[in-house]
């Protein structure tokens, strides 16, 4: 299975600073099928981005995704309030898909 | 609207065996894939398996496999997750989900439910 791996671990930012997550697989998958979840506190992820750079229905344009082989990066430009919550990241190129172990974003 | 609504918490004993139940509302229920994802408390997500509702083909995680099975009514658009010899790791939130395309059995998971509690304990 691929592995994927996130970091940082955490990040502590304050509302309206940029955020950048990275998520690193053991080995390149098909396409550049991947995926980044938000999940708050008490709730089901929420997914953000698909193939890797395509927001999903509803997302604000303050998130977005990039990457491809084994390095994908999501940014979140400018943080808001309801944005300091647990990101996860993963591939679905390979089967099975695998996620990424999450990146805490926390405020500062 | 799009969802998937799952049935209600369980506690089960050791050695027990679990079915949840989602059923999904809102879009053709045949034509897209569903899956199961679980979550530890305090952990990161677990894909356990799909079903594909329309032929009722499944595919496992290799840690499951002989433990799970997956099932689906499609008179009630209904999709079913059996876990047996339950172990006390096997306490976590459990969740059906469907990806953002239908017929592919992987891409993004876009509509989640709303999770089932299930706590193993003697």
């Amino acid at each position: 299975d691929i592995v994927l791996t996130q970091s940082p671990g955490t990040l502590s930012l304050s509302p309206g600073e940029r955020a950048t997550l990275s998520c690193r697989a053991s080995r390149t998958f098909s396409g550049s099928f991947l995926a980044w979840y938000q999940q708050r506190p008490g709730q089901a992820p929420r997914l953000l981005i698909y193939d890797a750079s395509t927001r999903a229905t509803g997302i604000p344009d303050r998130f977005s995704g990039s990457g491809s082989g084994t390095d994908f990066t999501l940014t979140i430009s400018r943080l808001e309030p309801e944005d300091f919550a647990v990101y996860y990241c993963q591939q679905y190129g390979n089967s099975p898909g695998t996620f990424g172990q999450g990146t805490k974003v926390e405020i500062k | 609207q799009v969802q998937l609504v799952q049935s209600g918490a369980e506690v089960k004993k050791p050695g027990a065996s679990l079915r949840v139940s989602c059923k999904a509302s809102g879009y053709a229920f045949t034509n897209y894939y569903i899956h199961w994802v679980r979550q530890a408390p305090g952990q990161g997500l677990e894909w356990m398996g799909v079903i594909n509702p329309r032929s009722g083909g499944t595919t496992y995680a290799q840690s499951f496999q002989g433990r799970v099975t997956m099932t689906r009514d499609t008179s009630t658009n209904t999709v079913y997750m059996e876990l047996s010899s339950l172990r006390s790791e096997d306490t976590a939130l459990y969740y059906c989900v469907r990806p953002v395309r239908d017929a592919r059995p992987w891409a993004g998971f876009e509509i989640w439910g709303q999770g089932t509690m299930v706590t193993v304990s003697s």
